[in-house]
């Protein structure tokens, strides 16, 4: 399958604070990726779907002053958590979908290891 | 609004039966479904999907099954070994358009050896 990396793993960060989360495609092209957080024993909620090229497209309740998504080429979105606050500690995880990029030989979204946020 | 429902939290089976994981969706649009095993700290991998012009798909020890009538569809795992606890989320998305998942509220599986 295609691989999805995310950097850092996990990182712990003041209140006040700005985190950036990496998350590469490795072996193939991503023109659409996505981000989702999730909480403790709860579902994976999408964030926002990220576009190369042009600006993210965020869900409904979703601030997207305070999660900025950048995706300036074809294989890395970044989310930057902004003025972190501890409400905003959680695991994130990106998905890239190789359909997006003409890749039609796989079906599904590949995801990346995760993010743990904690924020103090 | 939960258009992707998991109704049972957990599931405890015996080594060797067969596990069976429930999914209701209630989006009429959703036309392509997915079953991903996802671990603690890490994220989702991907088992088995389904089109919504099929009715079932089988890989291996995974069979998902889909009723569009009821909006329901299930996976099937047999037999069940104890790697195989972990929590399983199904999706749901559309083949046009964006490509988003929307994803069920989890399963976690627990196969007793």
């Amino acid at each position: 399958g295609a691989v999805v990396s995310q950097h850092p793993s996990w990182v712990i960060c003041k209140s006040g604070t700005s985190v950036k989360i990496e998350c590469r495609s490795l072996d193939f092209q991503a023109t659409t990726m996505f981000w989702y957080r999730q909480f403790p024993k709860q579902s994976l909620m999408l964030m926002a779907t990220s576009n190369e090229g042009s600006k993210a497209t965020y869900e409904q309740g979703v601030e997207k002053d305070k999660f900025l998504i950048n995706h300036a080429s074809l294989t890395l979105s970044t989310l930057t958590v902004t003025s972190a606050h501890p409400e905003d500690s959680s695991f994130y995880i990106c998905s890239a979908d190789p359909r997006a990029s003409g890749r039609a030989s796989y079906n599904e979204q590949f995801f990346g290891p995760g993010t743990r946020l904690t924020v103090l | 609004d939960q258009q992707v429902k998991q109704n049972s939290p957990s599931l405890s089976v015996q080594e060797g039966r067969i596990s069976i994981l429930n999914c209701d969706y209630t989006n009429s649009m959703f036309d392509y479904f997915l079953w991903y095993k996802k671990y603690p700290a890490e994220g989702p991998t991907f088992l088995i999907s389904i089109s919504s012009i099929k009715d079932k798909n089988e890989d291996g020890r995974f069979t998902v099954f889909l009723n569009k009538s009821a909006k329901h569809l299930s996976l099937h795992i047999v037999p069940s070994q104890p790697g195989d606890s972990a929590v399983y989320f199904c999706a749901a998305s559309t083949t046009s358009g964006t490509y988003k998942y929307i994803f069920g509220t989890g399963t976690r599986l627990k196969v007793l050896a």
